[in-house]
C-alpha cells in the first residue's frame, strides 16, 4: 500500500542497548523527517534528509543517528539508549516544498 | 529564528460551541503557516496552511484560520465543535519556499462534551 510505514510501533528496552526505528515511504518523497514528540515540547525535529545519501541535523540530534542509503528508507538508531529517549517517535516525509504526511509513529520507552 | 506559541494546552467545548485554538508566531521574514491534527494514536495531517494571498484560509473539516499580521497570529476557529473534533492541534511556522523546515508548538488538546 501507499504511504509512510514505521515498525516497530512499540518498542521497549534498556538503557545502553541500541535500538533502530525503521521508515518506509512509496511516494518517493525527496525529504524525509524523524521527530520527536514529549509533553509539553510538541514535535522536535531530530535529523532529516533531502535526498538519498544526505542528512542533516535538527533541533535534537545527541544521541541518534540516521543514514538514507534508498530514497524510500530513513531508519533512526539510538546507539546507546537513555531514558530520556523514551518518547513518541514520528517519520514524516514531504516532497520538495510540499506538505508533510506523517508515520503513525513509534513509542519507544527506555527502562 | 522562528517560534510558534499556543496559548492553552487545552481546550474543553461543548458540541455546537465555538472553537478557537490560539497560535502566534514569531519570524524575522514573512512566513508561511500550518495547523495539523493529531487524533489518538495516529500522525499529523494537515488541517489548513497560508504561504501567500488571501488572509483567511479553509481546511478541512470545517477549520478555517485567519492570517493577521499585525498581531503576528494565526488562530484557528470552527464555528461549531463536534465530537469528532476532539484531537490535539499543533500550530507550525517555515520560512518561505523551505517547509521542509517547520518548527511546531507546543500543541493544544481540544476536548468536546456532549
Amino acid at each position: 500500500d501507499a504511504g509512510i510505514t514505521q515498525s516497530p510501533r512499540y518498542k521497549i528496552t534498556e538503557t545502553g542497548r541500541q535500538v533502530t526505528l525503521m521508515c518506509h515511504q512509496t511516494w518517493s518523497h525527496s525529504y524525509m523527517f524523524w521527530y520527536r514528540q514529549d509533553l509539553g515540547h510538541g514535535l522536535r525535529l531530530i535529523y532529516y534528509s533531502a535526498a538519498a545519501d544526505i542528512t542533516d541535523k535538527g533541533e535534537v540530534p545527541d544521541g541518534y543517528v540516521v543514514s538514507r542509503s534508498k530514497t524510500e528508507n530513513f531508519p533512526l538508531t539510538l546507539e546507546s539508549a537513555t531514558r530520556s529517549q523514551t518518547s513518541v517517535y514520528f517519520c514524516a516525509s514531504a516532497p520538495a516544498n510540499g506538505e508533510l504526511f506523517f508515520g503513525e509513529g513509534s513509542r519507544l520507552t527506555v527502562l | 529564528a522562528q517560534s510558534v506559541t499556543q496559548l492553552g494546552s487545552h481546550v474543553s467545548v461543548s458540541e455546537g460551541a465555538l472553537v478557537l485554538l490560539r497560535c502566534n508566531y514569531s519570524s524575522s521574514v514573512p512566513p508561511y503557516l500550518f495547523w495539523y491534527v493529531q487524533y489518538p494514536n495516529q500522525g499529523l495531517q494537515l488541517l489548513l496552511k497560508y504561504t501567500t494571498g488571501a488572509t483567511l484560509v479553509k481546511g478541512i473539516n470545517g477549520f478555517e484560520a485567519e492570517f493577521k499580521k499585525s498581531e503576528t497570529s494565526f488562530h484557528l476557529t470552527k464555528p461549531s465543535a463536534h465530537m469528532s473534533d476532539a484531537a490535539e492541534y499543533f500550530c507550525a511556522v517555515s520560512e518561505p519556499y523551505n517547509t521542509d523546515k517547520l518548527i511546531f508548538g507546543t500543541g493544544t488538546r481540544l476536548q468536546v462534551f456532549p
